[in-house]
Order: structure tokens, then sequence, then C-alpha cells
């Protein structure tokens, strides 16, 4: 089956800095990759997606790159804010929309 | 805007003892996935249902996991008996069907149950 890995576990920025999240998926086969964000005590929400005919998707400060050939994508938020604060999930999906995550990144931006 | 609806929303039970959770899809979602996270980990599928029939459960401990959705909507996610490390979050999501290009649909998930087993 599927797996995906994502790293670092842990990331600190400044407010103001980039903040970058990196993922690998194992399954060829996979051809849409959500990224998800949970704050703490809430239900993980799709904040943005890109599908396998895609290079790179972008959404005001949130852009996600994919490299089919390598099998990883990346998350890059811009001008990070307090409120970006919270644990971001990566997610592969192939046939039959079975989803497989990360085990997050806790991201924390320091005021 | 419609919401995937989960109950209860916190459990504390014993082990050994039997524990249900529900969920209600978004309306018209065939799609339904229960997931289970632990702790400072991603969400792991436990079993994905395309109207009633379940489409995977490669990770549901069938000895003593069970899920249905007999009518193609709302579903129970049971287990009996509950285990101390059955403790975690059970996080029900919902989504439209691929369409007939085979794109995906963004999944909605509900507020979750916590599952605590003493």
């Amino acid at each position: 089956g599927e797996n995906v890995e994502q790293h670092p576990s842990t990331l600190s920025v400044q407010e103001g800095d980039s903040a970058v999240i990196k993922c690998t998926y194992s399954d060829s086969a996979s051809n849409y990759f959500p990224w998800y964000k949970q704050e703490l005590g809430k239900r993980p929400q799709l904040i943005i997606d890109i599908r396998s005919n895609v290079g790179e998707k972008k959404d005001q400060r949130i852009a996600v790159t994919l490299n089919k050939t390598a099998k990883h994508f990346s998350l890059h938020i811009t001008e990070t804010q307090p409120e970006d604060s919270a644990v971001y999930f990566c997610a592969a999906s192939g046939g039959y929309q079975k989803v497989t995550f990360g085990i997050g990144t806790k991201l924390q931006v320091i005021p | 805007e419609a919401e995937v609806a989960q109950s209860p929303r916190y459990k504390i039970t014993e082990k050994s003892q039997a524990v249900a959770f529900w969920c209600d899809p978004i309306s018209g979602h065939a799609t339904l996935y229960w997931y289970r996270q632990i702790l400072g980990q991603g969400p792991e599928l436990l079993v994905q249902f395309q109207d009633e029939s379940v489409v995977d459960d490669s990770q549901l401990p069938k000895d003593r996991f069970s899920a249905e959705r007999l009518k193609g909507v709302d579903s129970t996610l049971k287990i009996q008996p509950a285990e101390l490390g059955d403790s975690a979050m059970y996080l029900c999501a919902s989504s439209l069907p691929l369409d007939h290009a085979g794109n995906h649909n963004e999944q909605f998930f509900g507020p979750g149950t916590r599952l605590t087993v003493l």
C-alpha cells in the first residue's frame, strides 16, 4: 500500500518568514495530494490540493509543488502569521479515493 | 454550511466494554471514511464505504472492530471489547465520489469522538 513520509515533525519560524514542509510517497499510482491544517482540538481542514497533472499550485500565501518523478511534494507558506500555527498533514490518494496521511508537522509561528 | 456530524463527542469506557460511534455524512456524499488518530500522528484509515459497500477495511482490526452503513447514509463504528490501546480520536469524513473524469473530491471531516479506555 501507499506510504507517506513527512518532515520535519516540528518547525518554528519567525512571523513573516517562510515555512516549507516536505513529503514523499511510495505508490506511483497516487494522483491526488491534499494538505490539511488541524488546529488544536479541531478537525482537519483542507487548505490546498494538487493533482498529478499539475506541477505547482498557489493560493495567496500558500503554494504546493509536486515532482512526480521523484515522488515528492512540498507545502510552502510565505509571510507566516501567528494564526498559521497548527499541525499540517500531507496526504496521497489514488484509486477509490483512499487517502494516506503523513505523520504531521507542528508549525509554530513566533510573533 | 453542511457539516459531518458525529456523536458522542467524548466517550470514556473501561476495557472489555463495548462502544459505538455514529457518523452522519454531508447529504449526497456517497463516500464515507472512518479514521483513527492517535495523539501526535496523522489519521489512519480504518474503513472506507462507497454507498453501503465497504471499499477498504484492510487496516480495521476485525476481531474487535466492526462498521456498517446499512442504507448508505449514516454509519456506525463499534469496538467490542475495547482495549487500552484503542484510546484515540475517531474521525469520520465524507466526500463526493470520483467524478466521471476520475478527479478526486475534497474530504470533509467531522468533529471526532475522543475515546478514553481505562
